[in-house]
């Protein structure tokens, strides 16, 4: 069974660092594209990036390309995402998703989300 | 990027009701369109990919079409569990954009 876990959010000022985590199981994590995506309180769904199996292919939001880095160890079956500069606009419930390539694109499996907040 | 507009943003209904919710593209995206369910407090689930196909496990009173630029999702008649919220994706272009979702309410 497909289980996706992220950790690592919190209380950050702005200007500041964070480093979310995203444990995977229950599939061959190296195969898979993942990606990360965050839902703002209320408001809709914004894709942040993704990254490929091998961790060659990268693609980032304009929001947050040069201040957030995605990447894996597919060793330890996870998914990190490194977010620099934080904004009060980053505030936002960050999920970890499998991105399924073949065919038409999709996010077949989401984890529960991990809670960011930017504020002084 | 593509925008993705949905209407209506959140509709009231009945348990047995048939209720529709489009979901517009701002260029054509073919069939590179998919719909999540979300239910409060839970992360989004995959219902349909490809516009119109059915993700294993999900009943059949889903459905969806649509091609281009305007598509709709149709459940045939509400159970309690399908009171969520439902987004439209499209992974044609990147940046992948979604709707505003649509809220669907008894």
């Amino acid at each position: 069974q497909v289980h996706l876990v992220e950790s690592g959010g919190g209380l950050v000022r702005p200007g500041g660092s964070l480093r979310l985590s995203c444990a995977a199981s229950g599939f061959t994590f190296s195969d898979y594209y993942m990606s990360w995506i965050r839902q703002s309180p209320g408001k809709g769904l914004e894709w942040v990036s993704y990254i490929s199996g091998t961790g060659d292919t990268i693609y980032y939001a304009d929001s947050v390309r040069g201040r957030f880095t995605i990447s894996r160890d597919n060793a330890k079956r996870s998914l990190y995402l490194q977010m620099n500069s934080l904004r009060a606009e980053d505030t936002a419930l960050y999920y970890c998703a499998r991105l399924i390539v073949r065919g038409i694109p999709n996010f077949d499996y989401w984890g529960q989300g991990t809670l960011v907040t930017v504020s002084s | 990027d593509v925008q993705m507009t949905q209407s209506p943003s959140s509709l009231s209904a009945s348990v047995g009701d048939r209720v529709t919710i489009t979901c517009r593209a701002s260029q054509n995206i073919g069939t590179y369109l998919n719909w999540y369910q979300q239910r409060p407090g839970k992360a989004p689930k995959v219902l349909i990919y490809g516009a119109s196909s059915l993700q294993r496990g999900v009943p059949s009173r889903f459905s969806a079409s649509g091609s281009g630029t305007d598509f709709t999702l149709t459940i045939s008649s509400l159970q309690p569990e399908d009171f969520a919220t439902y987004h439209c994706h499209q992974t044609h272009t990147t940046p992948y954009t979604f709707g505003q979702g649509s809220k669907l309410e008894i």
